[in-house]
């Protein structure tokens, strides 16, 4: 357990599907990460939260859209997705100051195959 | 977007022995490097974050140094064990905010 909680752990969508991605954090961090990660390439960064707003849209296609309804809670709702799209999701969060840095803490992810 | 490079690629070594791997990143603008261990079906592990040109960290057997003027840090794992076997990522802040960009990571594989 990491303290960063991700559900489901695999997803298996059709193009036409609806579903969303749920990420949970009880470590008091205030900013919240959606990054990407398809075979053979680094972690991407898709969004970033900063005390519930959004500060980064990584010019990530609008099938994708995030959602932080609050500093525990980060959602990723997924549609009329692509095959491309299949790769895993990971969600983290960290403490955010600017005169200091902090690692990251990460979810296990979801795995996604878009068929 | 600034590219973080980590080399070698994968890595396979035997019990015991040390190795070391390598993240280059652009040295301009530099705010902090970050260190993470991601083994396999498990979340990636911040190992280290490191500010200062000059900066070592160390954790057990793994340590990290940093050179921000010439945009490099190593990664010494001694006396390499099995449970040591792993992705390990290099990331490097953004200008501002949290923001990381990471490196496609080194594959450590360690033989008992």
């Amino acid at each position: 357990e990491t303290g960063v909680t991700q559900t489901p752990r695999h997803l298996v969508m059709g193009m036409t599907n609806k579903k969303s991605l749920k990420c949970e954090q009880h470590l008091g961090h205030n900013a919240m990460y959606w990054y990407k990660q398809s075979a053979k390439k680094p972690l991407e960064l898709m969004f970033v939260y900063s005390l519930e707003e959004r500060v980064e849209n990584n010019s990530v296609p609008s099938r994708f859209s995030p959602e932080c309804p609050n500093s525990s809670h980060l959602f990723l709702h997924l549609h009329t997705l692509q095959p491309e799209d299949s790769a895993l999701y990971l969600c983290a969060s960290s403490q955010e100051r600017t005169e200091q840095r902090y690692g990251y803490t990460f979810g296990s992810g979801t795995r996604l195959t878009v068929v | 977007i600034l590219n973080v490079e980590q080399s070698p690629q994968s890595l396979h070594v035997q019990e015991g022995d040390s190795t070391n791997f390598t993240c280059s990143f652009p040295s301009s603008n530099f705010y902090a490097l970050h260190w993470y261990r991601w083994e396999t079906a498990k979340s990636p592990e911040a190992l280290f974050v490191m500010t200062l040109n000059g900066d070592e960290k160390k954790k057990g057997r793994i340590s990290a140094t940093l050179n921000t003027k010439e945009g490099y840090s190593y990664l010494y794992i001694k006396g390499s064990q099995p449970e040591d076997s792993a992705t390990y990522l290099c990331a490097r802040n953004m200008e501002y905010g949290n923001k990381l960009v990471f490196g496609a990571g080194t594959i450590l594989r360690v033989k008992s």
